[in-house]
């Protein structure tokens, strides 16, 4: 089925630094999002982002995060500067701009602040 | 706002038994329900959704059942095997929208 990749699987990083996780999402998809899962947790809505901007975004969703997708490229977020509680898995998703459809998943980066 | 219920962090079961995880959910609007299934290292992926109330959905022997007057939706299987075993997500999109909203995760153990 269609597939949601995201690069790099692990990311190891110091605290302070900066990070950008990519997402190659479904090639007819419109809609993109990002979710954070601290280890053994629920998945935690950060974002949506639909024709270039940003249509919702959660408390999590700190001033230090931003996403992007310039034309033809990854679907990124970046985290300037990263803090120790940042560290989680991070999942990428994307979705045809029709109520009700299906949400498709990568399989997430896991992102290490040390 | 909108939120997902799941009680049960774990369900530990043999092979062939009867699997009933708990989903009870709220929401001001008429939402599509879900259930996604992740296997470890992977993410989540779709098992089933019911977007009209009082409507089943059925999936790999799956089945749960989009219950409006309880607001809930169980999900259960007849007979696990040990490939079942995974966290299963229940969630819910709000109507008019499109982003899932995800409980807590219930992790199912099932042992040979």
């Amino acid at each position: 089925g269609p597939k949601v990749l995201q690069i790099p699987s692990h990311q190891i990083i110091d605290m302070g630094q900066m990070v950008t996780l990519n997402c190659d999402p479904v090639s007819n998809h419109l809609y993109f999002y990002w979710y954070k899962q601290i280890l053994g947790q629920q998945m935690e809505f950060l974002v949506n982002f639909y024709n270039g901007k940003v249509m919702e975004k959660s408390k999590l969703f700190k001033d230090q995060f931003s996403v992007e997708r310039p034309d033809g490229s990854y679907f990124t977020l970046k985290i300037q500067p990263t803090a120790l509680e940042d560290s989680a898995v991070y999942f990428c998703a994307s979705s045809t701009p029709q109520a009700n459809t299906e949400v498709f998943f990568g399989k997430g980066t896991r992102l290490t602040v040390v | 706002g909108d939120s997902v219920t799941q009680k049960q962090g774990q369900v530990t079961l043999s092979e062939d038994d009867f699997l009933f995880i708990n989903c009870t959910y709220s929401t001001t609007t008429y939402p599509t329900l879900l259930w996604y299934v992740q296997y470890l290292g992977q993410g989540p992926q779709l098992l089933l959704k019911v977007t009209t109330a009082n409507n089943k959905g059925i999936s790999r022997g799956f089945e749960a059942t989009y219950d409006k007057g309880t607001t809930s939706f169980h999900l259960q299987k007849a007979s696990v095997q040990e490939s079942d075993s995974a966290v299963y997500f229940c969630a819910l999109v709000p109507g008019g929208n499109y982003k899932p909203t995800f409980g807590k995760g219930t992790s199912l153990v099932v042992h040979p």
